[in-house]
């Protein structure tokens, strides 16, 4: 799977639109970015996951540029509750596995 | 909303023993996955389960381990001869088809003595 780079930390002021960036400049035609995050010990939570088009859910938004080399995940209005470790994931699904490989991902601190 | 769960929360034993920590998947869903993160590190893939057999297992997933779906519900692992260095959060993760999200759950806390 290809290998992403995100920044170690960011802090994001509470109601403002976090932007995390991501570059996966290797990623192939078949890999998909994920975006996962934890929040202290927590279990890993899924947000959001594209391939090519920009996607949005209820959690966030994904764009990702038009070679695919970058991504940039935005939360439109942080709150104190989306302190976390975002990470973002590439992932290829080949055969009946579809491991996910998590990097150090980027530790968001939102502020009053 | 289905979530996956975890049992237990926490757990402690000594080097040696055998634990099986136990997770129940989001019903309907097909693929499971175990992950565990040492304390301070990333988390790490142990192995994937799809159709009653293993589909892939990292290289941390050695004979010590083993998994199971016992019955229609729960997904287990089973470390046979715990070592100090299997200490870490234990993570379950289900999926309903190949290549869609996984879904974690809690994790249990393992601290072998």
């Amino acid at each position: 799977d290809a290998k992403t780079t995100q920044p170690t930390s960011m802090d994001c002021a509470e109601g403002r639109a976090a932007n995390l960036p991501c570059n996966h400049s290797t990623i192939s035609g078949n890999e998909y970015v994920y975006w996962y995050r934890q929040i202290h010990s927590q279990g890993p939570q899924y947000i959001i996951h594209g391939l090519k088009n920009n996607e949005t859910n209820e959690m966030a938004s994904l764009i990702i540029t038009e070679d695919r080399k970058s991504s940039t995940l935005i939360l439109p209005h942080a709150t104190l509750r989306d302190t976390a470790v975002y990470y973002c994931i590439v992932r290829r699904d080949t055969g009946t596995a579809s491991k996910l490989t998590f990097g150090t991902g980027t530790r968001l601190q939102v502020t009053l | 909303e289905p979530e996956v769960t975890q049992t237990p929360s926490h757990q402690v034993t000594q080097m040696g023993q055998e634990v099986i920590l136990r997770c129940v998947p989001i019903s309907n869903h097909l693929y499971f996955y175990w992950y565990r993160q040492i304390l301070g590190q990333k988390v790490e893939f142990l192995v994937s389960f799809y159709n009653n057999e293993i589909s892939e297992k990292s290289e941390i997933f050695d004979d010590q381990f083993s998994v199971e779906r016992p019955d229609g519900s729960n997904f287990t692992l089973k470390i046979r001869s715990t070592k100090l260095e299997d200490s870490a959060m234990y993570f379950c993760a289900s999926s309903p088809r190949l290549g869609w999200a996984q879904y974690f759950g809690p994790g249990t806390r393992l601290l072998v003595l």
